[in-house]
């Protein structure tokens, strides 16, 4: 039961356009999002997230879009940079609870 | 200090051995998590504990036996292990589950993890 899904293993992007990253979920009772950004040989480091109650949240070069109805939610990342190359996790989760639970990853390259 | 440390980097042991993976925080979070991950697929949650308690167990095998000695130390002891137990292990922090029902949260922030190779 994939309660979250990255169904984009990997995505190439230039440098300097916009990457969008896609996760879908099906728990309804999650009420809170978030992203890590993942490289090699390293645990994964958050990057941005987003509460039910928000359809946009903004950090710098990170924006975080949520489409409640859709189950649907993605990051924006412009522009795009090299060092951006890493895998990256979406996660859902449900205020008071302790569990994350993670999509699959999509894998993404930036292209200098 | 924002970080979570793991010791050691790299483990390699026989399915005989014990061994034990450490993590440490110095950020006051009060809960701390294991989780497992295989290549090419996402984090596994396997422990919780919050306030020095063992707060989730995710029907992990006994050969896996976790202990939180102090509300900055997290262990995982090893023992009898199978192949399949390889993965790269990690240790994460944050200050709680939020409230429920608030919508809000409080960010896992994870250590660099330990990659074990049983054989």
């Amino acid at each position: 039961d994939q309660q979250v899904k990255q169904n984009s293993p990997s995505l190439s992007v230039q440098e300097g356009r916009i990457s969008i990253l896609n996760c879908d979920y099906t728990n309804s009772m999650f009420d809170y999002f978030l992203w890590y950004k993942k490289y090699p040989a390293e645990g994964p480091t958050f990057l941005i997230s987003i509460s039910s109650i928000k359809d946009k949240n903004e950090d710098g070069r990170f924006t975080v879009f949520l489409n409640k109805s859709a189950k649907h939610l993605s990051l924006h990342i412009v522009p795009s940079q090299p060092g951006d190359s890493a895998v990256y996790f979406c996660a859902g989760t449900t205020s008071g609870t302790y569990k994350y639970i993670f999509g699959t990853g999509t894998r993404l390259k930036v292209l200098a | 200090d924002t970080e979570v440390t793991q010791t050691p980097k790299h483990l390699v042991m026989g399915m005989t051995n014990k061994k034990s993976l450490k993590c440490e925080q110095h950020m006051g979070h009060r809960a701390m998590y294991w989780y497992k991950q295989k290549a090419k697929k996402p984090p596994e949650l396997m422990f919780v504990y919050s306030y020095e308690k063992l707060s989730i167990n995710e029907s992990v095998p006994s050969r896996f036996s976790p202990e939180c000695p102090n509300s900055s130390l997290l262990n995982l002891h090893l023992h009898a292990l199978q192949p399949e137990d390889s993965a790269l292990y990690l240790c994460a922090s944050s200050q709680g589950p939020g409230l429920a029902g608030s919508s809000s949260y409080n960010e896992q922030f994870f250590g660099p993890g330990t990659r074990l190779t049983v054989l």
